[in-house]
């Protein structure tokens, strides 16, 4: 496609429920990065994957989050027994070569509220 | 520890006026300085970006302004239109150290009036 693609755009969970969130980034795109984006917040840096390779996970905010690349391309983000603060849109950006300095194009965000 | 702070959290401007947002940061790692637009309901983009070797960069209506000494860098929107009504994000990356994201700033609601 022409642009990063996530699904679902809006997803609403009950607490204690587990959620899957697809990003599909821009066709051969080596980095691939997630964000989280509070209400009225800029966006916070979740965990960065080059190719199929996560080498930095230091935002992922607790053992409940766990994101997969294993072929390179698509990426799932997983968040276990949701809690209220997990309510919040997940951005997913990818560059097209390795991630410092790098334009990343964002997608359109998956909008998580934890009922 | 917020790491780029942002001002103001919100801005009305006049039509054909001067947007001005700021932007300062203390870690010395830092050098590429990127400014993101976000319509709601939408996902940051790209506007322009900066690095410290050079004190301004200039692409269409928008400026970024750059002071490495001071550690600041501005965002300049000319002759401001409604369309540039949004919210206006600085973030910066470390050439070294530290995670391989993005360190954004809290934001600039920017209300341009007809």
């Amino acid at each position: 496609g022409a642009g990063v693609s996530q699904s679902p755009r809006y997803k609403v969970a009950k607490r204690g429920q587990d959620v899957a969130l697809r990003c599909d980034p821009i066709s051969g795109h080596v980095s691939l990065f997630w964000y989280q984006q509070a209400l009225g917040q800029g966006p916070e840096f979740l965990t960065y994957f080059q190719n199929e390779a996560q080498l930095d996970k230091s935002g992922l905010p607790s053992d409940r989050f766990f994101a997969e690349r294993p072929e390179g391309s698509v990426s799932t983000l997983k968040i276990q027994r949701t809690q209220q603060e997990d309510s919040a849109v997940y951005l997913c950006a990818s560059s097209f070569r390795t991630p410092r300095g790098t334009e990343a194009f964002f997608g359109q965000g998956t909008r998580l509220t934890v009922v | 520890q917020q790491q780029v702070k942002q001002s103001p959290q919100s801005l009305i401007v006049q039509k054909g006026g001067i947007s001005i947002i700021n932007c300062a940061y203390e870690n010395t790692a830092f050098d590429y300085f990127p400014w993101y637009q976000q319509f709601p309901g939408k996902g940051p983009a790209l506007l322009i970006a900066i690095r410290p070797d050079v004190s301004e960069k200039k692409e269409g209506r928008f400026t970024i302004s750059f002071n490495k000494s001071a550690k600041q860098f501005s965002l300049h929107i000319m002759d401001s239109q409604p369309g540039d009504s949004a919210t206006y994000f600085c973030a910066a990356w470390p050439a070294w150290g530290g995670a391989d994201g993005l360190t954004f700033g809290k934001g600039t609601h920017l209300i341009i009036h007809p």
